[in-house]
């Protein structure tokens, strides 16, 4: 089955820095790549994802990137803020067949000091 | 819509109990997949259902786990017996096709 790799496990920056968060992933099969930014006591949430037919998708200040020959994706925060601050997990699936199972990486915390 | 809806937000109950989470999904969504969430493992898959029917309950850990889903609009988690490793969060998630997951705002459950 698909491994995800995420890494940092923990990332502090400055209050207006970018930050960067990086995922690998396993099975070439894998088309569809969803990030999730996970607050303090609350459910994961959707921010951003892309497709395998796209290279880079922004929305705002989140970008991310995807390089399917070396099968990693990447998450751009710019101009960090407060509120960034959270746990962000990526994902990956194949998006195929019955079922859309997610394989989740084991996330990333973010610290944004202001 | 009022996503997906889990209950009870928190439950506490003693070893050997049985506890039942109970989760709605998303109107029109035909996947429904059940999460442990801990610091120590992360987000981990219990069991997953494509339109009501069980693909893939590897991800459940013991027999006593078990999960239904006799309708579109119903799924439950149930232990039994409770064990305290058994404390996590839930979550309920749901999507359509091969759109992103929503999830549910979880059941905290602690067992003493």
């Amino acid at each position: 089955g698909e491994n995800v790799e995420q890494h940092p496990s923990t990332l502090s920056v400055q209050e207006g820095d970018s930050a960067v968060i990086k995922c690998t992933y396993s099975d070439s099969a894998s088309n569809y790549f969803p990030w999730y930014k996970q607050e303090l006591g609350k459910r994961p949430q959707l921010i951003i994802d892309i497709r395998s037919n796209v290279g880079e998708k922004k929305d705002q200040r989140i970008a991310v990137t995807l390089n399917k020959t070396a099968k990693h994706f990447s998450l751009h925060i710019t101009e960090t803020q407060p509120e960034d601050s959270a746990v962000y997990f990526c994902a990956a699936s194949n998006g195929a067949g019955t079922g859309n199972q997610f394989y989740f990486g084991t996330g990333t915390s973010l610290t944004v000091i202001p | 819509d009022a996503g997906v809806i889990q209950s009870p937000r928190h439950e506490v109950t003693e070893m050997g109990q049985e506890v039942t989470l109970r989760c709605k999904p998303i109107s029109g969504h035909n996947s429904l997949f059940w999460y442990r969430q801990t610091m120590m493992r992360g987000l981990e898959l219990l069991i997953y259902f494509n339109n009501n029917v069980p693909i893939d309950d590897s991800g459940m850990p013991e027999d006593r786990f078990s999960a239904k889903m006799p309708n579109a609009s119903f799924s439950t988690l149930k232990i039994q017996p409770s064990e305290p490793r058994d404390s996590a969060v839930y979550f309920c998630a749901s999507s359509f096709r091969s759109a992103g997951y929503t999830f549910g705002s979880g059941t905290r459950l602690t067992v003493v």
